[in-house]
């Protein structure tokens, strides 16, 4: 099993469509968790960290629950811009190891 | 603030010779990272360092691959002799300590034919 699944995608959704991505972790060990947006061609970024009470940035919502190792990033309002990889990652103890998952592509068409 | 600045953008090399990759990190930032990413595998971390310390290369694939961080603002991944299993886009990046958010460099698409 690998230790970041997520969603397999890709998801293509109309613009102002509401979408959410999720992402499962096997070590229940992880401490810190995070979204990161990858761009076609282009480095990975940092979107958004996951806290254990959830938290928004915007129109993203990110959710984080422990019992189950399950992460969601919940996008609304879908603008073209935010056509990209989504990458869940979560980290051990010192924040040096982090683990990637393969990434959800999402497609946000007019 | 330039970023993390990698070189070359790309490479194209035949197998069995030496690849040479390069990173310089954002002043002031404590940890540098290095990672490959491919279709089949996605984003692994290679090695990282702290204070231009080698803390730990267990991603490192086999002994062809050898990192070095002379000093705080440049570090060199070497692959020797390249193969063409090799070939996957080396991304750089940084961090402060105490800071969870990592700069990532543009990368370093190599191709090894």
């Amino acid at each position: 099993r690998k230790e970041v699944e997520q969603d397999p995608g890709p998801f293509n959704v109309p613009e102002g469509a509401t979408v959410a991505f999720n992402c499962t972790y096997s070590n229940s060990a992880s401490q810190s968790f995070f979204w990161y947006r990858q761009d076609c061609r282009k480095e990975p970024k940092l979107l958004m960290s996951v806290y254990s009470s959830g938290n928004e940035d915007g129109r993203f919502t990110a959710q984080l629950n422990r019992a189950s190792q399950y992460i969601s990033l919940l996008i609304r309002d879908s603008k073209l811009s935010d056509s990209a990889t989504y990458l869940c990652v979560v980290t051990k103890g010192n924040n040096n190891d982090m683990r990637f998952g393969a990434g959800t592509r999402l497609t946000v068409k007019p | 603030d330039a970023g993390v600045i990698q070189s070359p953008r790309h490479e194209v090399t035949e197998m069995g010779q030496e690849v040479t990759l390069r990173c310089k990190p954002i002043s002031g930032h404590d940890y540098l990272f290095w990672y490959r990413q491919t279709m089949m595998r996605g984003l692994e971390l290679l090695i990282y360092f702290n204070n231009n310390v080698p803390i730990d290369d267990s991603g490192m694939p086999e002994d062809r691959f050898s990192a070095k961080m002379p000093n705080a603002s440049f570090s060199t991944l070497k692959i020797q002799p390249s193969e063409p299993r090799d070939s996957a886009v080396y991304f750089c990046a940084s961090r402060r300590a105490n800071n969870y958010g990592y700069t990532f460099g543009s990368g370093t698409r190599l191709t090894v034919v």
